[in-house]
């Protein structure tokens, strides 16, 4: 059973563009949404965070859209540069108790000149 | 500061191993998660450890085991390998294991890829 839902599977933006990746959660107890972004050869390293008492987070480049009753989030990624190319994955969990966090099935991004 | 170190960082063996992944956490997390990520998918959860004691565990069949160590590293267990545990195990450490703000900021070591033959 698929806890979060991730789209689209790969996605191609030309520099300079906007990329925008989708998630989608059933848990209505996830109130921690974070996006990693993974590199070939490497683990995943966690790019930025939400929390739902907010609606968007940002940071530089990157900003998280936050809807609750839609029970969505998304990544932006403006002024895509090549070295944005990567796999990206969003994230779920309940901040209290101790459940594990669960990931979408990733994004692969090509940004090209 | 080190990150998450992991050892070995490929390895083959063949069906019917055994096989022990390695892991140690950055200084002063008392938390260590491992992972399972096959080839184009996300991270599937394995294990919890914190303060040596199991907090977790996904849905992984008895073949796999882990433990935690006094100095908090840890190690992954595999017996009786099938090709299907081709794979990259991934380890994540993270300040607590018992929820709250710290507890599920993980990160992540790059992994030991095994492959399975």
């Amino acid at each position: 059973q698929q806890q979060v839902k991730q789209s689209p599977q790969s996605l191609i933006v030309q520099k300079g563009g906007i990329s925008i990746i989708n998630c989608a959660y059933e848990n209505t107890a996830f109130d921690y949404f974070p996006w990693y972004q993974q590199f070939p050869g490497k683990g995943p390293a966690l790019l930025i965070a939400i929390r739902p008492d907010v609606s968007e987070k940002k940071e530089g480049r990157f900003t998280i859209s936050f809807n609750k009753s839609a029970k969505q989030f998304s990544l932006h990624i403006m002024d895509s540069q090549p070295g944005d190319s990567a796999t990206y994955f969003c994230a779920a969990s309940p901040l209290s108790g101790n459940t594990p966090l669960v990931f979408g099935k990733g994004t692969r991004l090509s940004v090209i000149a | 500061d080190a990150g998450v170190t992991q050892s070995p960082t490929h390895l083959i063996k063949t069906r019917g191993q055994h096989v022990t992944l390695r892991c140690s956490p950055i200084s002063g997390h008392k938390s260590v998660s491992w992972y399972q990520q096959v080839l184009g998918q996300g991270p599937q959860f394995i294990f919890q450890y914190y303060e040596k004691e199991e907090r977790g565990r996904g849905n992984f069949p008895d073949r796999f085991s882990a433990r935690q160590f006094p100095n908090y590293s840890s190690e992954l267990n595999v017996n009786a390998l099938l090709l299907g545990d081709s794979a990259l195990y991934l380890c994540a450490s993270s300040l607590t294991g018992t929820g709250g703000a710290g507890a599920n900021v993980l990160t992540f070591g790059a992994g030991s890829r095994l492959t399975v033959l």
